[in-house]
């Protein structure tokens, strides 16, 4: 079965307590991405990678960072977490030569930091 | 500043009607429109999808309207189930733009 996988789905953790968000997916895809949504504000886009060893940065990048070692993976890592953090997080993944309809999101991880 | 707007926090319809959900944007060059569709506890999936050079696309109940002149876009649903109830993001991208603009979601729920 086609998909993306996060881990932790809930994550607690206290200011300033690095933490990293993992993302998996089974569809040898070229791009993945990093969203966080909240209310009000919708999706925004954290990071993005075209392929492995090729990051950009999004709308909000600032306190992340994230790494493309492998192809299937694409952590998200909060070296010093802050409150204003505190959030849903959604890794996405698709062929890069395809539109934007066929991009696959994982189930989310809520994250609080206290 | 958000480039797409939901301005409708939430939606309640009863079943068999017809739900109506809204999008504006201000960014003139946006050219490719998509709706997403959210159930809790789960990442959004694709719902529909228009490009600028149409003003309508249909796809069995849901059908989007696009109207470049008053930068805006629509989804229509219509006959509303119960299992339509979830969140709906508005999303656009323009010319070969890697990343998509998300509004801010609209919960629907269908009232059986």
């Amino acid at each position: 079965e086609a998909q993306v996988t996060q881990n932790p789905r809930y994550l607690i953790t206290v200011t300033g307590k690095k933490l990293t968000v993992t993302c998996s997916q089974n569809m040898n895809h070229e791009y993945m991405s990093w969203y966080r949504q909240d209310p009000g504000l919708g999706l925004r886009q954290i990071y993005y990678s075209m392929n492995v060893e090729v990051t950009d940065k999004g709308d909000v990048p600032e306190g992340y960072k994230v790494s493309r070692k492998e192809k299937r993976n694409f952590p998200l890592i909060l070296e010093s977490p802050s409150p204003n953090q505190t959030s849903l997080y959604f890794c996405a993944s698709r062929d890069s030569g395809t539109n934007q309809e066929t991009q696959y999101f994982g189930p989310g991880t809520r994250l609080l930091v206290l | 500043d958000q480039q797409v707007k939901q301005n409708s926090p939430s939606l309640s319809v009863q079943e068999g009607r017809i739900s109506i959900l809204n999008c504006d944007y201000t960014n003139s060059m946006f050219d490719y429109f998509l709706w997403y569709k959210k159930y809790p506890a789960e990442g959004p999936t694709f719902l529909i999808s228009i490009s600028s050079i149409k003003d309508k696309n249909e796809d069995g109940r849901f059908t989007v309207f696009l109207n470049k002149s008053a930068k805006h876009l629509s989804l229509h649903i219509v006959p509303s189930q119960p299992g339509d109830s979830a969140v709906y993001f508005c999303a656009a991208k323009w010319g070969t733009a890697r990343q998509l603009t998300f509004g801010s979601g609209t919960q629907l729920t269908v009232l059986p």
